[in-house]
């Protein structure tokens, strides 16, 4: 199994550009997350998609934020317009059932630095 | 409000000693704990999870108790190695059903 793919791995830009994370979840898994990190945070989830719903979006941090998962096998974290505060590890992650504490599987990250 | 407290300060221990890092938390109940490894550059990986009614939970030089009267579980690793340096994540599922992270702590194990 390849595991959750994300891309990019790296990403810099400047302040105010729209930045667009992807990720590939793991095959056959029907719950898909996106978490920040950060020294400072720790890992934060953002939102939790199950059966390609998004159930909880709470950790969103603002309007600037969104997220989509128009299949099974793609989501996509938008970051529109960037700011500074926004630089951290992005991760996506996938895990079988509902998401409900069961074993997460993550992706290698995205390392975003808006500048 | 929920907190997953972990020490923030790097253990550093010396090879072949045992580790022992520390996880507590305040107002969950939890019905299970789990363990994760994250090294430099990488994404977390699951390592241990261990449910509310075991005590204990042990996978090779691994180990894991749960005292939910103490609101504490505790993460060995024996006879430990320099490979085993790493960032270690509690997570416990949160009120909203979710599985929520500590800051972690980071290991180093010096030869």
């Amino acid at each position: 199994d390849a595991g959750v793919i994300q891309s990019p791995r790296h990403e810099v830009t400047e302040m105010g550009q729209e930045v667009t994370l992807r990720c590939k979840p793991i095959s056959g898994h029907n719950s898909l997350f996106w978490y920040r990190q950060t020294m400072m945070r720790g890992l934060e989830l953002l939102i939790y998609f199950n059966n390609n719903v998004p159930i909880d979006d709470s950790g969103m941090p603002e309007d600037r934020f969104s997220a989509k998962m128009p299949n099974a096998s793609f989501s996509t974290l938008k970051i529109q317009p960037s700011e500074p505060r926004d630089s951290a590890v992005y991760f996506c992650a996938s895990s079988l059932g509902d998401g409900s504490g069961n074993t997460i599987y993550f992706g290698e990250g995205s390392w975003l630095t808006v500048v | 409000s929920q907190k997953i407290e972990q020490n923030s300060e790097a253990l550093n221990i010396q090879e072949g000693k045992t580790a022992t890092l520390t996880c507590n938390y305040t107002n969950y109940s939890p019905a299970y704990l789990q363990w994760y490894r994250q090294d430099p550059g990488r994404g977390p990986v699951f390592l241990l999870l261990i449910r509310e009614n075991e005590k204990e939970k042990r996978k090779e030089r691994l180990k894991v108790t749960f005292d939910t009267t103490l609101k504490q579980s505790l993460f060995h690793i024996t006879a430990s190695q320099p490979a085993d340096s790493a960032t270690y994540l509690c997570a416990l599922v949160n009120a909203g059903n979710m599985l929520t992270f500590g800051g972690g702590t980071r290991l180093m194990v010096k030869p």
